[in-house]
């Protein structure tokens, strides 16, 4: 089990510009879910696929956010024109369903900064 | 609207005490409530997890205690080590019909265990 793996760690960008993260879930996972964090809060969920197919979309995912998980395997996540307000932490979590639900294991996440 | 509230937002406890850590929940379709634990720069790690058949789970010494009438659950943390000092989060999530388990959490409790 290697884990869930998140990249880049870190983004620091412009606003204005546009950024993608990659999220490699536990192989044998078909479910993956994407969340945000702001500092001293709580995850919120962002959009969840299943094997290829994107099935939810949160609210908070304006339409400058866009998630694609070509292959049923790894994941990205597109902000484009980014703004200050996108600044957190962006994590995936993926889990397995076997009988019944797994629990969601998290990657340590892509921490982004908007100067 | 807050769905699950946790208390207290921050808590100190000394080495070889419990740590007490709260939630309570809105939503009674909630069935499966877990508890996350995260260290600074790292994602959420699982804990432990309950669901509503239940009243209480222990794992070593992470204990669960659930009140369904109540709508409250929380975790005990019995003989607190200076190693156990985290960011702790409750969660919530209904099992489907289809689609995702997606999570709501808490806004953490800050636990700073001194020795």
């Amino acid at each position: 089990d290697t884990g869930v793996s998140q990249n880049p760690r870190h983004k620091i960008t412009k606003r204005g510009q546009n950024v993608t993260f990659r999220c490699d879930p536990i192989s044998e996972h078909n479910r993956l879910y994407w969340y945000r964090q702001t500092l001293g809060q709580g995850p919120e969920f962002l959009t969840y696929f299943q094997n290829e197919a994107q099935l939810e979309k949160s609210r908070l995912l304006s339409d400058r956010f866009s998630a694609e998980r070509p292959k049923g395997s790894f994941s990205t996540l597109e902000i484009q024109r980014t703004e200050q307000g996108d600044s957190a932490m962006y994590l995936c979590a993926s889990s397995s369903r076997g009988q019944g639900e797994g629990p969601q294991h998290f990657g340590d996440g892509t921490r982004l900064s908007i100067l | 609207q807050q769905q699950v509230k946790q208390s207290p937002q921050s808590l100190i406890v000394q080495k070889g005490g419990i740590s007490i850590i709260n939630c309570a929940y809105e939503n009674t379709a909630f069935d499966y409530f877990p508890w996350y634990q995260q260290f600074p720069g790292k994602g959420p790690a699982l804990l432990i997890a309950i669901r509503p058949d239940v009243s209480e789970k222990k794992e070593g010494r992470f204990t669960i205690s659930f009140n369904k009438s109540a709508k409250q659950f929380s975790l005990h943390i019995m003989d607190s080590q200076p190693g156990d000092s985290a960011t702790y989060f409750c969660a919530a999530s209904i099992t489907p019909r289809v689609g995702s388990y997606q999570l709501t959490f808490g806004k953490g409790t800050k636990l700073s265990v001194i020795p």
